[in-house]
């Protein structure tokens, strides 16, 4: 099992406000890092893939950006909207193929 | 079409018992995994099988056994079940255990009474 770590656990935050968590992982033997979005009472939904070093994906108004060397990627959320309420989770993989999901980050944005 | 689909959704149950989670994906995906989602609602890797092989199996209680008959299905038996098993089980499948996008059921809420 890799050490993965998200930080912070919880978040709240304002509506419009722009927030970014953390994930960070072993940089030794990277493969893939996934982000997915985990809404109550639902299941989780992937929303990025990254491999490369310096890899940005972006969807709507929500990033993600990979730093392999140091083993961490952010994950930014600009103008956040109450319907981005939820834990979103980063799940590295090793090059073994072993993929790891963190603990989460859980978000709440107040109208 | 449900992409990957699990039955029961809610059951509940009597301590002692022994009960089934069936899993079901119609992705083509070889790979079939089982998560527990802890008290803390965290999420736990429990079991993962790749064509129908046992590839990962985390420290889990033998009462908990996957089977897989083919590898569009991954079963979950929990025999002598205990109040502590009270959770929810995700099962999921992706297209090889090497890195891909873990695709996941709708989840079943298990209670032992």
């Amino acid at each position: 099992i890799l050490n993965v770590e998200q930080s912070p656990q919880s978040l709240h935050v304002q509506e419009g406000d722009s927030t970014n968590f953390t994930c960070s992982f072993p940089s030794s033997n990277f493969y893939a890092l996934h982000w997915y979005r985990w809404e109550t009472a639902k299941s989780p939904e992937a929303l990025f893939v990254m491999t490369l070093n310096g890899d940005e994906k972006k969807k709507g108004r929500i990033s993600a950006t990979l730093n392999t060397k140091e083993g961490y990627s952010y994950l930014y959320i600009k103008g956040s909207q109450p319907e981005d309420s939820a834990t979103y989770l980063c799940a590295p993989n090793t090059n073994a193929g072993k993929s790891t999901f963190g603990d989460g980050t859980t978000l709440t944005v107040k109208p | 079409d449900t992409a990957v689909s699990q039955t029961p959704k809610y059951l509940v149950t009597q301590m002692g018992n022994d009960k089934s989670i069936k899993c079901e994906q119609n992705l083509g995906h070889d790979t079939m995994y089982w998560y527990k989602q802890d008290s803390k609602k965290f999420l736990k890797i429990m079991f993962s099988y790749n064509n129908k092989e046992l590839i990962i199996n985390e420290t889990v209680p033998n009462r908990f056994s996957p089977k897989s008959p083919d590898k569009a299905h991954l079963n979950l038996h929990i025999n002598s079940l205990e109040l502590g098993d009270s959770a929810v089980y995700f099962c999921a499948s992706s297209p090889s255990h090497s890195g891909n996008t873990i695709y996941f059921g709708e989840g079943s809420w298990l209670t032992v009474v």
